[in-house]
């Protein structure tokens, strides 16, 4: 079945440093691929979402681009704030069902 | 339009006990997924409905866990009988009847089972 790889468990950073987190797949279908964050007491919400047609997303100042010859797909954003620290989630579909990674836990000092 | 409504925000439960956590999608949203979060595991599906019919129950959740779909526009999952480790964070989440769309979280439940 598909699964979804997301190492970093934790990336700890300063405000105007760059930001790169990095999910690598397994799917036999032509997959969407998703980033969503959680920000404290809530529910994960949509950051950006990447398809095999567009290969790249911009939200927010965040950048998600996928690699389907090396099968991963990353988050980026050149320079991230205190506010960006938030737990953020590589996601995948091929279908009806939607495929998590573990997370990763950023923390932004100011 | 209203997000994803969850209720309680909060359950602490005994052992034994039976709990009911509720949950209201989107307006107009055909999927309606029920997730457990821990931070051991992760997200975990615990059941999906397309039209309010139940496609995916969980595998490993089935013996207490049962949700239910009673119209398209409510959802509850019930735990029966709890046990310590199903304290967790539960999510519900829904989304259009379009497989490549976003899902919508709500902000979840936390149960506490002493």
């Amino acid at each position: 079945g598909d699964s979804v790889t997301q190492k970093q468990g934790q990336v700890t950073l300063s405000e105007d440093d760059f930001l790169f987190i990095n999910c690598t797949y397994s799917t036999t279908t032509y997959p969407t691929l998703f980033w969503y964050v959680q920000y404290p007491g809530q529910g994960p919400q949509l950051l950006l979402k990447v398809t095999t047609a567009n290969n790249k997303g911009i939200s927010r100042g965040f950048e998600a681009t996928y690699d389907k010859g090396t099968t991963s797909f990353h988050l980026q954003k050149a320079s991230v704030q205190e506010s960006d620290s938030a737990v953020y989630f590589c996601a995948l579909t091929g279908g009806y069902k939607v495929v998590f990674g573990s997370g990763t836990r950023l923390l932004v000092s100011p | 339009d209203a997000g994803v409504t969850q209720t309680p925000r909060h359950e602490v439960a005994e052992k034994g006990q039976t709990i009911i956590l509720k949950c209201e999608p989107v307006s107009g949203h055909n999927d309606l997924f029920w997730y457990r979060q821990t931070k051991i595991q992760g997200l975990e599906l615990l059941s999906y409905f397309r039209s309010k019919s139940l496609m995916e129950d969980g595998g490993a959740f089935k013996d207490r866990f049962k949700a239910e779909m009673l119209n398209s526009s409510f959802s509850t999952l019930k735990i029966q009988p709890t046990e310590p480790k199903d304290s967790a964070v539960y999510l519900c989440a829904s989304r259009p009847g379009v497989s490549y769309a976003e899902q919508f979280f709500g902000p979840g439940t936390r149960l506490t089972v002493l």
